[in-house]
């Protein structure tokens, strides 16, 4: 019964690549979220999206584009990947509501350029 | 500059013992502060969440509490076991439409038995 589910666990690509990125959640949410973990263990938001629409947008290079087919999905595609994108991206859920705020997290996908 | 911080990278405390972990920011106005456990190779799991005009929150062995004079968060874990051992993040949660969260770089805790 996996909440939030991504894949690759794993995925080791060499510069300049285009590689994706998928995420399932299976809890009914109505957002979806990208957040980025570096080295430092830093979690750090990239996008959001509500009911299918772009919400946030941080200053992530327009290498990344998000895309969300339904509520249930959100993918993240990276073009032209850099040494630099290596990290664990996370993909979340959580439903709009005064008194929900909790995000539910998927396991995570480790990203190694080479 | 806006910051969070979390005390010390690592706290090594014996089995048993309370677990006290904080949190400060700067330049912040959270609505909201939000507590997650992370194992190593998992994502950040929810514990606790506090609103800003709550001094304190209980759920089994966890406590929060929540000084936005101080623009501090305490995080307790009260009679700590070795399965405590994790990662605990804080994240401010800014109330807004925008829902994003704003982590912290987290604390490791290690409880030795």
């Amino acid at each position: 019964d996996t909440a939030v589910s991504q894949t690759p666990k794993y995925l080791v690509t060499q510069m300049g690549n285009d590689k994706s990125i998928k995420c399932e959640q299976n809890l009914g949410h109505d957002t979806m979220y990208w957040y980025k973990q570096d080295s430092k263990k830093f979690l750090k938001i990239m996008f959001s999206y509500n009911n299918k629409e772009l919400i946030i947008n941080e200053t992530v290079p327009n290498r990344f584009s998000p895309k969300s087919p339904d509520k249930a999905h959100l993918n993240l595609h990276i073009n032209s990947l850099e040494l630099g994108d290596s990290a664990v991206y996370f993909c979340a859920s959580s439903q709009q509501g005064q008194g929900a705020r909790e995000q539910y997290f998927g396991p995570g996908t480790r990203l190694t350029v080479t | 500059s806006q910051k969070i911080e979390q005390n010390s990278e690592a706290l090594n405390i014996q089995e048993g013992k309370t677990a006290t972990l904080t949190c400060n920011y700067t330049n912040y106005s959270p609505a909201y502060l939000q507590w997650y456990r992370q194992d190593p190779g998992r994502g950040p799991v929810f514990l606790l969440l506090i609103r800003e005009n709550e001094k304190e929150k209980r759920k089994e062995r966890l406590k929060v509490t929540f000084d936005t004079t101080l623009k501090q968060s305490l995080f307790h874990i009260t009679a700590s076991q070795p399965a405590d051992s994790a990662t605990y993040l804080c994240a401010l949660d800014m109330g807004t439409g925008r829902r994003a969260l704003t982590f912290g770089s987290g604390t490791r805790l290690q409880v030795q038995p």
